[in-house]
């Protein structure tokens, strides 16, 4: 069965630190690999996304994630933390083919940015 | 362009009511999803309509839960008679192709 593991649950850094939340998955075929954010209040929002070509992929507010397919993980990362990243950090795995497939989410990585 | 809609914002029932949630996808996105995420665990599929077809419902829980898309444009989930496990934050998605896009949510709390 396909399944999404995050490494943190809770992350707690100072500003200008750099981020790297991990993100393991489990599944054997071709994959989309997806990155989505839920700030405080606000809905769920797609940060990035993977589904073929560079493996590094770069996403909204200077964050990017790199595909390592022997290592099944996606990892996020951003060099420079700000206060207004403090939010709840999803990473999901949708299988590849034709669209519209249900996607499978890791736990969730609380992130909370110290100013 | 709208994003997609869901009604209520929150609902607080007792065990054994009915609730009924309501989903409006982006104009034009065939694919619809149901996710629901409960207590800060993970947020599980529930189901994927093709139009006004069920193409994936192996996340329903029970039979206490039914989805219907009528028409292929909004969808309803009710669930019938609730239970205290069902008390979470249900998320409807929509989408064209891969990328998929959440609605805000409906929290169901069930006392």
């Amino acid at each position: 069965a396909q399944s999404v593991s995050q490494h943190n649950h809770h992350v707690i850094l100072s500003e200008a630190a750099s981020l790297e939340l991990g993100c393991n998955y489990s599944y054997g075929g071709t994959v989309n690999l997806f990155w989505y954010v839920q700030y405080p209040g606000q809905h769920l929002q797609l940060l990035l996304k993977y589904f073929s070509g560079d493996p590094l992929v770069k996403g909204i507010k200077g964050f990017e994630a790199e595909f390592i397919k022997s290592k099944f993980s996606f990892n996020l990362r951003k060099p420079s933390v700000q206060w207004s990243d403090t939010a709840e950090y999803f990473c999901a795995v949708n299988a590849g083919g034709t669209g519209g497939f249900k996607t499978i989410f890791g736990a969730g990585t609380r992130l909370f940015v110290k100013a | 362009e709208a994003g997609v809609t869901q009604f209520p914002s929150h609902s607080v029932i007792e065990k054994g009511q009915t609730v009924t949630l309501r989903c409006d996808p982006i104009s034009g996105h065939d694919n619809l999803y149901w996710y629901r995420r409960v207590m800060g665990k993970e947020i599980k599929f529930l189901l994927h309509f093709v139009k006004e077809s069920k193409q994936d419902e192996s996340g329903m829980p029970n039979n206490r839960f039914l989805a219907e898309r009528t028409g292929g444009t909004y969808s309803t989930l009710k669930v019938q008679p609730a239970e205290l496990e069902d008390s979470g934050v249900y998320f409807c998605a929509s989408s064209f192709s891969y990328e998929q896009y959440f609605g805000p949510g409906t929290r169901l709390t069930v006392t």
